[in-house]
């Protein structure tokens, strides 16, 4: 069982608000990664960090930036909200190996009204 | 660009019957790859891995198969049950230079079984 955890689980709120989804993992692992997820599709990789104060962007554009202050926590922000950003949000990690199986959170579903 | 895609979208078997989910990938540079089951509401899990060195990998109820020479994955899963309805993912490692390897995934196969 993976200790990755992501809060809130569901978020509704309006546009140009301004939102932090949380992820933390408590297995001490270097890298962590942010996934855009739409219902019945692929997931995108949007956000990822290999370490303390690395963070690199993915393949699939975001208005979105994140930080990584802590080993443990990855948080993904949002300055102003807008409908197009609903969506679901997975974050995952990883330990430092290069070639490792990825542990995901539950996710969070954010809908912007 | 690079990507991982699946070729059916959804599959259906009758509980006990195997199951088989396809994958093509396009990196043939890609050394690593991944198997996903997702079931509603929840994120991804981990089912099975292998690495390029390898043809074949077997788990628990399953196995995966990879041909590096037309870039195709398969995962089999035996004796399918009712709980192993989900949608799946394959996923390959892909090498992004300084900033070290990320998981691509492909766009998922929908597998219903019904009892």
């Amino acid at each position: 069982e993976a200790d990755i955890y992501q809060t809130p689980r569901y978020l509704v709120i309006g546009t140009g608000k301004k939102i932090t989804l949380e992820c933390s993992q408590t297995m001490g692992h270097d890298k962590m990664y942010w996934y855009q997820q739409d219902p019945g599709m692929e997931l995108h990789l949007i956000h990822y960090s290999y370490g303390v104060n690395s963070t690199e962007k993915g393949d699939l554009s975001s208005e979105s930036t994140v930080s990584r202050i802590r080993t443990e926590h990855f948080p993904l922000t949002l300055e102003s909200a807008r409908p197009s950003h609903t969506s679901q949000y997975l974050c995952a990690s990883c330990s430092g190996l290069s070639r490792e199986k990825l542990f995901f959170g539950s996710g969070t579903q954010l809908s912007v009204l | 660009g690079e990507s991982v895609g699946l070729h059916l979208p959804t599959l259906s078997v009758q509980e006990g019957d195997n199951s088989i989910i396809n994958c093509a990938y396009s990196n043939s540079a890609s050394d690593y790859f991944i198997w996903y089951k997702q079931e509603s509401g929840k994120g991804p899990q981990f089912i099975i891995d292998i690495r390029s060195n390898m043809d074949k990998r077997q788990g628990q109820r399953v196995t995966v198969l990879l041909n590096k020479t037309v870039k195709h994955l398969s995962l089999q899963i035996a004796a399918t049950q009712p709980g192993d309805s989900a949608v799946y993912f394959c996923a390959e490692n892909i090498e992004r230079g300084q900033a070290g390897t990320a998981l691509i995934f492909g766009k998922g196969t929908t597998l219903s079984v019904s009892s």
